[in-house]
């Protein structure tokens, strides 16, 4: 089965630190979201991509997120500085309009 | 805007007793329904979904759904739960739309407890 892939699985880091995480959507699929798990706030859309122009980012903190696809089998998303609130698992799903989307298996994301 | 409630947060259920999971949704054209299950520590899986046409779906696992507009409800079914079923289930609903707006909007979630 096709799978969605997402570097890295878990990441710890220290408050004020840069982090990337990464996506590579399955292959021919043109649509790319970026979800925030948290048990707080559930899941909650970041942003999301087709054919590689972002549509909507305005769930995303502006001053210090930042969501990029450079290439059609990448998807980044960026935190700097990154802050303790930001501590969640990050999901990135790719598919077709009107098809459904498949999920990948997440970035467990802690700022201490 | 469109919106999505799961009124229950907790259900148990004996193994292989029916179960049925309910989801509402708001939103003001013809919406994408999907479901999705969580298992601890992964992603989520998709369980099925609702475009158009039958207003009852069958998925994965034995799963099926049936949409209803009068109701605004696409409540998820099973006549007999297995052990393994014991998850985090999602509804969510998407614009109806292929030229943008495609976000998904999820429920709060709904864990599934299994009892022997």
């Amino acid at each position: 089965d096709a799978r969605v892939t997402q570097t890295p699985r878990h990441k710890v880091t220290e408050m004020g630190q840069e982090v990337t995480m990464r996506c590579q959507p399955i292959l021919g699929h043109n649509t790319v979201f970026w979800y925030r798990q948290t048990m707080m706030q559930g899941l909650e859309l970041l942003a999301y991509f087709r054919n590689r122009a972002p549509l909507d980012d305005s769930g995303m903190p502006k001053d210090r997120f930042s969501a990029e696809m450079p290439d059609a089998t990448l998807a980044t998303l960026k935190i700097q500085p990154s802050e303790p609130r930001d501590s969640a698992v990050y999901f990135c799903a790719s598919g077709l309009p009107g098809n459904g989307y498949t999920f990948g298996s997440g970035t467990r994301l802690t700022v201490v | 805007a469109q919106s999505v409630t799961q009124p229950d947060i907790h259900i148990t259920v004996s193994e292989g007793a029916s179960l049925e999971l309910r989801c509402n949704y708001s939103y003001g054209a013809t919406p994408y329904l999907f479901w999705y299950v969580q298992s601890p520590g992964q992603g989520l899986q998709l369980l099925l979904k609702y475009f158009s046409g039958d207003t009852l779906v069958q998925g994965i696992k034995g799963f099926e759904a049936e949409f209803k507009r009068s109701q605004s409800s696409f409540n998820l079914r099973k006549p007999s739960v297995h052990w393994s079923d014991a998850a985090e289930y999602f509804c969510a609903v998407g614009a109806s739309s292929n030229f943008g707006n495609e976000k998904l909007t999820f429920g709060t979630g709904t864990r599934l407890t299994i009892i022997p």
